[in-house]
């Protein structure tokens, strides 16, 4: 199973909007609305952002947003703060594995 | 709420094993799906397997297959995870983190399906493999 795919960095300004992408196929993307996404601040451990494509858990600031069409999910970061810099990973799974995704560096320039 | 709270940082020769544990505080596990994934210096994030104790099912990447092995002490709520033939590309931070939603018997195992939406880590083991 190969990991998702996206784009390896994502920069904007303060106060902007960016949107990474998460692109997989049919069997995993794609077939269920079970996309999460992660922030992961260098040495420390991953944080769930969105779960099942477009809901936050709770304490989660309300500018993280998820979408998806067909194979591709979105993660989308509105009124960019520099405390978002981080780097973002995607998950899904299919039938028979489980799988992140490459990974982007997002930057707040 | 839970925290959980890993074993310290592990020095082995190749061709050895590690054994990395996982305490649940104030949770357990034997009711949620449990993964392991593991970071490489400056690499993503890699997910090596779980375990689901409620169903008595264990799901392994196939990259690993053959070379880990996840188990659950339900009496001291801690997972563990053991890899064998460990070599220099073993190198990495391996991570346990517990999926958010709670199982009960009475639901349908669903697979990979259960070890999406992991809402709680654990801070992390460097292991390092190096002769």
């Amino acid at each position: 199973q190969s990991a998702l795919t996206q784009p390896a960095s994502v920069s904007g300004s303060p106060g902007q909007s960016i949107t990474i992408s998460c692109t997989g196929t049919s069997s995993d993307v794609g077939r269920y609305n079970s996309v999460s996404w992660y922030q992961q601040h260098p040495g420390k451990a991953p944080k769930l952002m969105i779960y099942d494509v477009s809901n936050r858990p709770s304490g989660v600031s309300y500018r993280f947003s998820g979408s998806k069409s067909g194979n591709t999910a979105s993660l989308t970061i509105s009124g960019l703060q520099a405390e978002d810099e981080a780097d973002y990973y995607c998950s899904s799974f299919t039938s028979n594995s489980f799988v992140f995704g490459t990974g982007t560096k997002v930057t707040v320039l | 709420q839970v925290q959980l709270v890993q074993s310290g940082a592990e020095v082995k020769k190749p061709g050895s094993s590690v054994k990395v544990s996982c305490k649940a505080s104030g949770g357990t596990f034997s009711t949620y799906a449990v993964s392991w994934v593991r970071q490489a210096p400056g690499q993503g994030l890699e997910w090596m397997g779980g375990i689901i104790t409620i169903f008595g099912r264990r799901n392994y990447a196939q990259k690993f297959q053959g070379r880990v092995t996840i188990i659950t002490d339900d009496s001291s709520s801690t997972a563990y995870m053991e890899l064998s033939s460990l070599r220099s590309e073993d190198t990495a931070v391996y991570y346990c983190a517990r999926a958010m939603t709670r199982l009960s018997s009475g639901m349908s195992y669903r697979g990979f399906f259960h070890f999406n939406n992991m809402d709680v880590w654990g801070q992390g083991t460097t292991v390092t493999v190096s002769s």
